[in-house]
């Protein structure tokens, strides 16, 4: 199980924004995050706990191992508005934490 | 240009039956592991079945087993989903994701998806 904190958050633009997911068990370094937009699928952010997919900007990064983690957007934008989800993928079932909202003040 | 397209999804009765479809396009589908991942309405991600390449190998949550199954075609690159015994809690978008745990993610996550195919299960 994942647990998502906080569920929503508020910041302006250029803020430092950090999102913590916590596993149930020891997940190793296996999780990804994924960024998602209204009406839109899900981007695929990070694996690894912070390996960066191709085209990702650089203020996301991705730090942890084990059972905690952490996701941070160094200089919040706006385009950034959006909800954000970690998936743990040390074993099936694969699951998802419940979500961040992240808006922009 | 890689691309995953979802249909089939539409407004059916509790108890009844779907299959969903999805065509990949742009990459070696047969090549990569894919999912069925879905998203209830104003609700969060829910991982819903994996197959492997060859489709030796598959994967349910335990909300669709035994009323779910996931299959592939690769001579006709695409993915399925025949659902079975629906419910009320199964109304969601369903979108379809390519796997890119042995390709470049060391673990299965989600690098490429669909526009998504909505299922309503509702009398």
């Amino acid at each position: 199980q994942m647990t998502q904190s906080p569920s929503s958050v508020s910041a302006s633009v250029g803020a430092r924004v950090t999102i913590t997911c916590r596993a149930s068990q020891d997940i190793n370094s296996w999780l990804g995050w994924y960024q998602q937009k209204p009406g839109k699928a899900p981007r695929f952010l990070m694996y690894s706990g912070s390996i960066l997919e191709d085209g990702v900007p650089s203020r996301f990064s991705g730090r942890g191992s084990g059972t905690e983690f952490t996701l941070t957007i160094s200089k919040l934008q706006a385009e950034d508005s959006a909800t954000y989800y970690c998936q743990q993928a040390n074993s099936f079932p694969l699951t998802f934490g419940g979500g961040t909202n992240v808006e922009i003040k | 240009e890689v691309q995953l397209v979802e249909s089939g999804g539409d407004l059916v009765q509790p108890g009844g039956s779907l299959r969903l479809s999805c065509a990949a396009s742009g990459f070696t589908f047969s090549q990569y592991e894919m999912n069925w991942v879905r998203q209830a309405p104003g609700k969060g991600l829910e991982w819903v079945s994996y197959i492997s390449t060859s489709g030796g190998s598959i994967y349910y949550a335990e909300s669709v087993k035994g009323r779910f199954t996931i299959s592939r075609d690769n001579a006709k690159n695409s993915l399925y989903l025949q659902m079975n015994g629906l419910t009320v809690a199964d109304t969601a978008v369903y979108y379809c994701a390519r796997d890119c745990g042995t390709t470049s993610c060391y673990t299965p996550h989600f690098d490429i998806w669909g526009q998504g195919t909505m299922v309503t299960v509702s009398s």
